[in-house]
């Protein structure tokens, strides 16, 4: 596609349930990033996959959260067993190899 | 990782008016980016630094990567209504990275123009 798309656009869930948030990056972006942004906060990095390597997950906030990229191209960020405090917008962005990164338009997820 | 501190949290301008905003860090960074949000929407990378001392202009906005290398400004000259938005600086996470990385970003300055 033109552009870095996300899904769904918002999201409201009750505390305790489980989400998947999707990304579908720019077609031939080999990097593929998630960070979640809280209300009046910058961006806080999650999880970060480049081509075949092992993912880059050291900013996941707890074991609750987890990606995975299936074939090199969508990803889906999983997060079970949702808090209030996991209430945020969460942020795709994707890269060519060793380029900027561009950003999808987030998802909102609201944890009542 | 690095911590980034931008400045300020929130302008109310006048359109026509300059902006002026900037990002202090305790750590050296090797790349300054700058990006603005739009209101439901993610970032766009506005302006990259990568060089000590380099200014570099995109329209109306120019940035520049402090000599220290602790710091960088944007600054936007004769502001218009659709220069509203948030604007975050963002650097490597890790110190001595690249900008192809994970990135750090500052808090965010919300910028108002009252036509």
């Amino acid at each position: 596609g033109a552009g870095v798309s996300q899904s769904p656009s918002n999201k409201v869930t009750e505390k305790g349930k489980d989400v998947e948030l999707r990304c579908d990056p720019i077609s031939g972006h080999t990097a593929l990033y998630w960070y979640r942004q809280s209300l009046g906060q910058g961006l806080e990095f999650l999880i970060y996959f480049q081509g075949n390597s092992a993912p880059d997950k050291s900013g996941l906030p707890s074991d609750r959260f987890s990606a995975e990229r299936t074939g090199g191209s969508v990803s889906t960020l999983t997060i079970q067993r949702t808090q209030q405090e996991d209430s945020a917008v969460y942020l795709c962005a994707s890269s060519g190899y060793q380029e900027t990164q561009y950003f999808g338009p987030g998802t909102r997820l609201l944890v009542l | 990782g690095q911590q980034l501190n931008q400045s300020p949290q929130s302008m109310f301008i006048q359109e026509g008016e300059d902006v002026s905003m900037n990002c202090t860090s305790s750590s050296i960074f090797n790349t300054w980016l700058w990006y603005k949000q739009d209101p439901g929407e993610g970032p766009v990378l506005l302006i990259a630094l990568y060089k000590a001392g380099e200014l570099t202009s995109n329209g109306r906005l120019t940035a520049q990567f402090g000599i220290t290398r602790k710091d960088s400004f944007l600054n936007i000259s004769a502001s218009i209504p659709s220069d509203v938005g948030i604007y975050f600086c963002a650097g490597p996470k890790k110190a001595g990275g690249t900008s192809y990385g994970k990135l750090t970003f500052g808090q965010g300055t919300i910028l108002t123009v009252h036509p």
